[in-house]
């Protein structure tokens, strides 16, 4: 079935440092891809998504580039602040209705 | 702004009981899910409803049932709880349009069968 497989973390970095998370997928067709953010105590919240090949989303600094010919969708920001520090999920919309995420990676960003 | 609630943060309960997880949305969406987060696994599907009193049978729903009398209003109900359900449960909603595009979210709650 359609699924999305992210890296595993955890991940420390500090900040100003470079932020990737990688995010491939599987999928029968052209499913839009996303990605959700949860902070510490909260609910997940949508951070970005892209609908078709090539598309870019892009949010609070972050960007993620739907790249169809590496099946890929990874989660780049230049410089990451404490704030960011959160569980980063990659997640895939299929032709069916059902949403399937990633594992989630933990990010923690030192000052 | 989308308020999704859901009933308590942490419950603590014993094996064989009957558990109700609450969750209330107040923005007329017609969809509402369940999930469950497991360190390591991510978000599981549990089940799903698109309408008042309908309900979908999601990846894991094999121990849980859920009722939707209300719009506003999804329950999961674990029918005789077991220490492997211990987890975090989360519930999200979204409009019919934007099925599984943009869901919002609750922020959980902690499970813990003893």
């Amino acid at each position: 079935g359609d699924s999305v497989t992210q890296m595993e973390g955890p991940v420390t970095l500090s900040e100003e440092a470079f932020l990737t998370i990688n995010c491939t997928y599987t999928a029968t067709g052209y499913p839009s891809l996303f990605w959700y953010v949860q902070y510490p105590g909260e609910g997940l919240q949508l951070l970005l998504k892209a609908t078709k090949a090539d598309d870019k989303g892009s949010n609070k600094g972050f960007e993620a580039t739907y790249r169809k010919e590496t099946t890929s969708f990874h989660l780049e920001k230049g410089s990451v602040q404490v704030s960011d520090s959160a569980v980063y999920f990659c997640a895939l919309s299929p032709l069916d209705y059902k949403l399937s995420f990633g594992a989630g990676t933990t990010v923690t960003v030192r000052a | 702004d989308v308020k999704v609630t859901q009933s308590s943060r942490y419950l603590v309960k014993r094996t064989g009981e009957k558990v109700f997880l609450e969750c209330v949305q107040d923005m007329d969406h017609e969809n509402m899910f369940w999930y469950r987060q497991d360190p390591g696994l991510g978000l599981r599907l549990i089940y799903f409803s698109y309408d008042v009193k309908m309900k979908e049978k999601g990846d894991i729903p094999e121990g849980y049932s859920v009722s939707r009398e209300k719009k506003e209003r999804f329950s999961l109900i674990l029918e005789s709880a077991s220490t492997n359900q211990t987890s975090m449960y989360l519930c999200a909603s979204s409009f019919r349009s934007q099925f599984n595009e943009k869901l919002f979210f609750g922020s959980g709650t902690q499970l813990s069968v003893l």
